[in-house]
């Protein structure tokens, strides 16, 4: 019953370190997501993928690089933090049908830069 | 670009009914939703209404549609202090949603 899974829960870098967050869901689920949260300003996208092979951008992609070898697993990566970056981060899934696309989150990782 | 507005917060007496509004921009949403994030925690879908509906019923949610005015509206009865959560409405597009800022309900005892 794990659903969406993130690692890891909780992260503290220094500025320029690089670190990769996390994502694998087991629900055989084409689509998925990462999205940052901060205050006030709702998820913003960062980058998605509809399958193995395929990612694109989202709103907010610079600072970010995802890859998608496998259906199950989607890493996101921070080459050299900055303050910017300091936010939770969230990963989903969903699949693709003609009816509601319900998504499904992991329960995020919260990064500060410092 | 598409966008989805919520008040950031609203305040409740325990048992009173919440109201938490929404607009939207994009016309062409088949479904709109509500998830609800809990302290600590991902989103959750709470309910969600096809676009050509007005209005749906879940127990004690109410959802309100109105297209002309690009609004939506959920409505929880008898609210209680486990409804304390941020509770956002998403608009969907092919394969993305988007996400409103969130309305934080703090429910008073």
């Amino acid at each position: 019953n794990a659903g969406v899974t993130q690692t890891p829960k909780f992260r503290i870098l220094k500025i320029g370190q690089s670190m990769t967050l996390q994502c694998a869901q087991d629900m055989n689920h084409n689509y998925m997501y990462w999205y940052r949260q901060d205050p006030g300003m709702g998820l913003k996208l960062i980058y998605y993928s509809v399958g193995a092979g395929i990612t694109d951008k989202g709103e907010v992609p610079n600072g970010y690089n995802v890859s998608r070898s496998t259906t199950e697993d989607f890493p996101l990566r921070l080459e050299l933090a900055a303050p910017s970056q300091t936010s939770v981060y969230f990963c989903a899934s969903s699949y693709p049908g003609t009816g509601i696309s319900e998504q499904y989150f992991g329960s995020g990782t919260r990064l500060t830069v410092t | 670009g598409e966008d989805v507005e919520q008040s950031l917060f609203l305040s409740v007496r325990e048992g009173d009914s919440s109201v938490i509004n929404c607009t939207y921009t994009d016309s062409s949403s088949t479904y709109l939703y509500w998830y609800k994030q809990e302290p600590g925690a991902g989103l959750q879908l709470l309910t969600y209404i096809f676009s050509n509906m007005d209005m749906k019923q879940d127990q004690r949610l109410t959802v309100l549609l109105n297209k002309k005015d690009k609004h939506l509206s959920l409505r929880i009865a008898d609210t209680q202090t486990g409804d304390s959560a941020i509770y956002f409405c998403a608009d969907s597009g092919t394969y993305k949603y988007i996400f409103g800022t969130g309305t934080r309900l703090k429910v008073l005892a």
